[in-house]
């Protein structure tokens, strides 16, 4: 049984460009959330996903966008991307009493 | 409202000794504590989790220990082997089913010496 598949697995951009991040959630989970780990801290939430919604959001600004396909996997995009923006992107998935199950992660560095 | 504090930040503990991390939260209305413990290069996995509604919770070696009057809770690791040697990191959300979203401590590093 799969567990949550991220890709790529590590990412170098300049800053200004854009990138999009790619996750297939565990097998019979439906809902997708997506975490920002910089170095050294905890994760922070970003948003998540529902029946191809976005429920909730946190603290990150509109340069930060998702989609959740039918399938139920998802995409993190990142616009205008910044230095700051350099951490590892986790996305977690979840089926009602089911709690999250992360993924490995994708390691973005913005040069 | 919103933090979740951890201390300490990094932990040294000989082989077979007892590891004790703890959280303070601020927010009342969080009703899900777990504990997720994390390699490098990995994402988080869950360890053992807690509702307010039990003081405490024990798994294994792992025990989760809750004081909701006094907005805390801890991990202890009985008998700590080096394979513990990880980052730990406590989290609470405020959920109905699985739809809180996880608000993290900052993390503590874990080196159990053989």
């Amino acid at each position: 049984d799969a567990g949550v598949t991220q890709s790529p697995t590590h990412l170098i951009k300049t800053r200004g460009q854009q990138v999009t991040l790619r996750c297939s959630p565990k097998s019979g989970h439906d809902t997708v959330s997506w975490y920002q780990q910089a170095l050294g801290q905890g994760p922070q939430f970003i948003f998540q996903y529902y029946e191809e919604e976005e429920r909730q959001r946190g603290n990150f600004p509109d340069r930060f966008s998702g989609h959740q396909f039918p399938n139920y996997s998802s995409e993190l995009n990142v616009n205008a991307l910044l230095l700051g923006d350099s951490a590892l992107y986790l996305c977690a998935s979840s089926y009602r009493t089911a709690r999250e199950t992360f993924g490995s992660g994708t390691r973005l560095t913005v040069v | 409202q919103q933090q979740v504090k951890q201390s300490p930040q990094s932990l040294i503990v000989q082989k077979g000794g007892i590891s004790i991390i703890n959280c303070a939260y601020e927010n009342t209305a969080f009703d899900y504590f777990p504990w997720y413990q994390q390699f490098p290069g990995k994402g988080p996995a869950l360890l053992i989790a807690i509702r307010p509604d039990v003081s405490e919770k024990k798994e294994g070696r792992f025990t989760i220990s809750f004081n909701k009057s006094a907005k805390q809770f801890s991990l202890h690791i009985m008998d700590s082997q080096p394979g513990d040697s990880a980052t730990y990191f406590c989290a609470a959300s405020r959920s109905s089913g699985n739809t809180g979203k996880l608000i993290f401590g900052q993390g503590t590093t874990l080196q159990v010496k053989p």
